[in-house]
């Protein structure tokens, strides 16, 4: 099985910063890889599909980047909004596997 | 707009079974494929498989082949996931999803609300 690993496991900012979440997959996926939003007690929300593509609806101030093993998030500048676990996703191989998380709370 | 809507929250006896449905609307249940996926507490996510909703065909992911079946009833747009001889370390969420598919590329979009399955003696 394909790991994911995300880092940081956790972070904590100011509102209008900057923040980046790493994924690596234990060997490339290429761009088959998802981001997922997940807020506490609720569903996740798909944010990002093919590592880049923003879905609809989905703030400009989500990007995702990267491809082979090594992927990001980044949101631009952080609203309190945006409080919550993120969770990337590989689809290139079966079983398809989630990062462990990354919680995202403001400072 | 495209839903899902699950199940409420079970209670069970270690032993018992529990049956957690999935019902679809805003588009038609067999043009999608259906995940389901599963959250203990405090933990990540874990993908349990797929139902083929044309076919009524399911794939398990290792680690849910035996006591885990999921199923579907077209008539009602309703996916269902059943879990036998249940185990404490069973508790956890389960979420179903569509799988969406565009291309060669996959995701999970959109997920239903959750269904909260506890077991406890």
């Amino acid at each position: 099985d394909i790991q994911m690993t995300q880092s940081p496991s956790s972070l904590s900012a100011s509102i209008g910063d900057r923040v980046t979440i790493t994924c690596r997959a234990s060997q490339s996926v290429r761009s088959y890889l998802n981001w997922y939003q997940q807020r506490p007690g609720k569903a996740p929300k798909l944010l990002i599909s093919a590592a880049s593509s923003l879905q609809t609806g989905v703030p400009s101030t989500f990007s995702g980047s990267g491809s082979g093993t090594d992927f990001t998030l980044t949101i631009s500048s952080l609203q309190p909004e945006n409080c919550a676990t993120y969770f990337c996703q590989q689809t290139f191989s079966s079983p398809w596997t989630f990062g462990q998380g990354t919680k995202v709370e403001i400072k | 707009q495209v839903q899902l809507v699950q199940s409420g929250s079970e209670l069970k006896k270690p032993g018992a079974s529990v049956k957690v449905s999935c019902k679809a609307s805003g588009y038609n249940l067999t043009d999608y494929a259906m995940s389901w996926v599963r959250q203990a507490p405090g933990q990540g996510l874990e993908w349990m498989g797929w139902i083929n909703t044309n076919t009524g065909n399911p794939t398990y992911t290792q680690g849910f082949t035996g006591r885990f079946v999921f199923s579907l009833d077209t008539s009602v747009s309703t996916t269902y996931l059943q879990i036998t001889s249940l185990k404490a370390e069973d508790t956890a969420v389960y979420y179903c999803a569509r799988l969406y598919a565009s291309s060669t590329f996959h995701w999970f979009d959109p997920w239903g609300q959750g269904t909260l399955v506890t077991v406890s003696s």
